[in-house]
C-alpha cells in the first residue's frame, strides 16, 4: 500500500521569502502525486499534479514542484512567499487506475511572518 | 464546468442521533465519489468510496454508513454518532475510469455533543 509523509507539521517564512514544503512517498510503481491547499474551515484545492513527463510541474498560485524518483520525494516550492499562502499543504499519492481514492499525508501549516 | 456541493457547512448533533451528510455534484457523469475525514493532525482518512449508484466500498470499520441513490448524489450517514464521530467531512469526486486528481466539496464540521 501507498504512504506519504510530510515531515513538517509547522513551517514559518517571512513573506517575500521562498518556500519549500517536503514530501516523502512510498510506493511500488510509478505514483501519480498531488499537492493540494486547504484554508481554515474549507475544502482541499489542487495546485498541481504529476502523472508522468517532465519532472518539474508548474502549478496555480506560482508553486511547483519536483518529482525525484531516486528520492522518493515530491516537494512543494515557491520562489516568494505572499501572506495569503498561509493554509495547510497536503502531499498526496494514488496508484495508477484505481478508483480507491487518495492517500494523504498529514498536511504541513505553513505560517507566514510579516 | 463541474460543481460539487457539500451540505449543511456546519451540525452540531448530540450522541445518538442520527446523521445524514449530503454531497451532489453537477456537470459530469458517473464520477467516482469519496467521503473523506479530516482529524486535526491526523490529514484525511477515506471512509467510502463509489464507483457507481449503489456500489459502496469501505474503508475503515466504523459508525458510519455511505449510501449512492443517484449517479451524482453521495450520502454519508449514522444510525446513532457517538462523540468520536467529531470532525470536518469532506465529499470529492473524480473522472471515473482511472486515476485522476480529486475535487473537494467545502466540507462539514459535525461536533458531537
Amino acid at each position: 500500500a501507498q504512504s506519504v509523509t510530510q515531515p513538517d507539521i509547522h513551517i514559518t517564512v517571512s513573506e517575500g521569502a521562498s518556500l519549500e514544503l517536503r514530501c516523502n512517498y512510498s510506493y511500488g510503481a510509478t505514483p501519480y502525486l498531488f499537492w493540494y491547499v486547504q484554508s481554515p474551515g474549507q475544502g482541499l484545492q489542487l495546485l498541481l499534479k504529476y502523472f508522468s513527463g517532465d519532472t518539474l510541474v508548474q502549478g496555480i498560485k506560482g508553486f511547483e514542484a519536483e518529482f525525484k524518483r531516486s528520492q522518493s520525494s515530491f516537494n512543494l516550492r515557491k520562489p516568494s512567499v505572499h501572506w495569503s499562502d498561509a493554509a495547510e499543504y497536503f502531499c498526496a499519492v494514488g496508484a495508477g487506475g484505481g478508483a480507491d481514492g487518495l492517500t494523504f499525508g498529514k498536511g504541513t501549516h505553513l505560517i507566514i511572518q510579516p | 464546468s463541474q460543481t460539487i456541493h457539500q451540505w449543511p457547512a456546519t451540525l452540531v448533533q448530540p450522541v445518538g442521533s442520527p446523521l445524514s451528510l449530503e454531497c451532489t455534484v453537477e456537470g459530469t457523469s458517473n464520477p467516482n465519489l469519496y467521503w473523506y475525514r479530516q482529524a486535526a493532525g491526523r490529514g484525511l482518512q477515506l471512509l467510502f468510496y463509489s464507483v457507481g449508484i449503489g456500489q459502496i466500498s469501505s474503508e475503515v470499520p466504523q459508525n458510519l454508513s455511505a449510501s449512492r441513490p443517484q449517479d451524482r448524489q453521495f450520502i454519508l450517514s449514522s444510525k446513532k454518532l457517538l462523540l468520536s464521530d467529531s470532525g470536518f467531512y469532506l465529499c470529492a469526486w473524480t473522472v471515473g475510469g482511472g486515476l485522476h486528481e480529486a475535487f473537494f466539496g467545502q466540507g462539514t464540521r459535525l461536533t458531537v455533543v
